[in-house]
Formats: structure tokens, C-alpha cells, sequence
């Protein structure tokens, strides 16, 4: 199947800072980016949904000023969380699609604790 | 309603016996169903997906589902559980009447004991 990288795999930053994490279609053109987050042995909330080029459209109550999400080019895209707190922390999931794919395929995953 | 659920927090099984996963879906129109595994601390891995045609999907790992139209089903079967096997499986579809994005199930954790 596809592969969609993640990077950082983990970072720790201090409350008030910023942090991005950068997502990567490597093997195919990703015209459809998700970026989800997950809670501890919880499913998976989308957040965000990105089309290359244009603005991402934000999930009802995810801040759009707190996470930013960049989708450049057709495979890579960024979110940045923006002033982070504690209550940030979390396991940060990148997803992507190919334009005529059914299969979306799923970064490993980033873990933030914000201290 | 929930459009995704695994009514199943938690499945044990005995390695070399057959396992299910259970998934149950509510949408309307004709809905693309995938199974995904998570192992810990990581993403999630592709298994399979219906999307049309044979209602018997097999996928990667020797994994397979059923796709039930009349019980809105689509279980996750394997005939012969691993050990390595246990991991946390998430059920989801795809389907216009939530813009065309994944939904997923809530997960069911599969442990396989030896």
C-alpha cells in the first residue's frame, strides 16, 4: 500500500509555544489530506480536511486560529499547533487520499505533550 | 444514531481459533466499509474495504469481511488468530451523507492469548 510519514514521531514543547508537525505522501500524489486526533484507547476525531491549494475545512469545534493546516503541494502537508497548552496534548494522526483512490492511507502518528 | 458501531469493547480469543470483529453500520445510500488495525503508539494500517461486487472482501494478514446489506454488517473474520494479531481494530465507512469522509467505529481491542 501507500506510505504517508510523519515527522516529528514525538515532541515535548513548553506550554506557550508552537509546534508543526509535517505530513508526507511519499509514493503517491495525496490530493485529499485528513489530520485527526486521537485520546488515549479512544477512536479517531477528524479535525481537519485539506485540499491541495485551497484552505482547510475545519471539523465543528476545532479552532482553525489554534491549529493551522497548511497543504502546499500534493504531497505534503502541515498542521501547527499554535500556543499550545497542556490540554493540546495528544496523539496528532495525518491521513491522505489520491484523487481517484477509495483507500486513505494513514501516517504513524505524532505524539505531543505540551508541559 | 451512530452511524459506526463495534459493540464490542474487547474480544478474547485463543490463538489458533477463528476470531470475529463485529461492525454495524447506519447510512443511507451505498456506503464503502474499511477495516484498519492500530498497533500501539502507531498509525492506522489498511486491511480492506468493500466498495462493490463480491460481498466476501478478503485483505492483507489473512483477514477477511462479510459485507451484509440486510443486517448492515460488515464483520471482520480470520480463521486461524495470532498472537500477533492482537492489536485495536477500528471499523469505518465512507459515504456521501457525511461529505464523503471516513467515520469510524469506536474500536474493539482483540487479544490473542497463547
Amino acid at each position: 500500500g501507500a506510505v504517508v510519514s510523519q515527522h516529528p514521531s514525538w515532541v515535548i514543547c513548553k506550554s506557550g509555544t508552537s509546534v508543526k508537525i509535517e505530513c508526507r505522501s511519499l509514493d503517491f500524489q495525496a490530493t485529499t489530506m485528513f489530520w485527526y486526533r486521537q485520546f488515549p484507547k479512544q477512536s479517531l476525531m477528524l479535525m481537519a480536511t485539506s485540499n491541495e491549494g485551497s484552505k482547510a475545512t475545519y471539523e465543528q469545534g476545532v479552532e482553525k486560529d489554534k491549529f493551522l493546516i497548511n497543504h502546499a503541494s500534493l504531497t505534503l502537508s502541515t498542521l501547527t499547533v499554535t500556543s499550545a497548552h497542556p490540554e493540546d496534548s495528544s496523539f496528532y494522526i495525518c491521513s491522505a487520499r489520491g484523487r481517484l483512490a477509495y483507500e486513505q492511507y494513514f501516517g504513524p502518528g505524532t505524539r505531543l505533550t505540551v508541559t | 444514531a451512530q452511524s459506526v458501531a463495534q459493540p464490542e469493547d474487547q474480544v478474547n480469543v485463543a490463538e489458533g481459533n477463528p476470531l470475529t470483529v463485529k461492525c454495524t453500520y447506519s447510512v443511507s445510500g451505498n456506503p464503502y466499509l474499511f477495516w484498519y488495525v492500530q498497533y500501539p503508539n502507531r498509525g492506522l494500517q489498511f486491511l480492506l474495504k468493500y466498495i462493490t461486487g463480491d460481498n466476501l472482501v478478503k485483505g492483507s494478514y489473512g483477514f477477511e469481511a462479510e459485507f451484509n446489506k440486510s443486517q448492515t454488517s460488515f464483520h471482520l473474520k480470520k480463521p486461524s488468530a495470532l498472537v500477533s494479531d492482537s492489536a485495536l481494530y477500528f471499523c469505518a465507512v465512507r459515504t456521501m451523507e457525511y461529505g464523503n469522509k471516513l467515520v469510524f467505529g469506536a474500536g474493539t481491542i482483540l487479544r490473542v492469548k497463547s
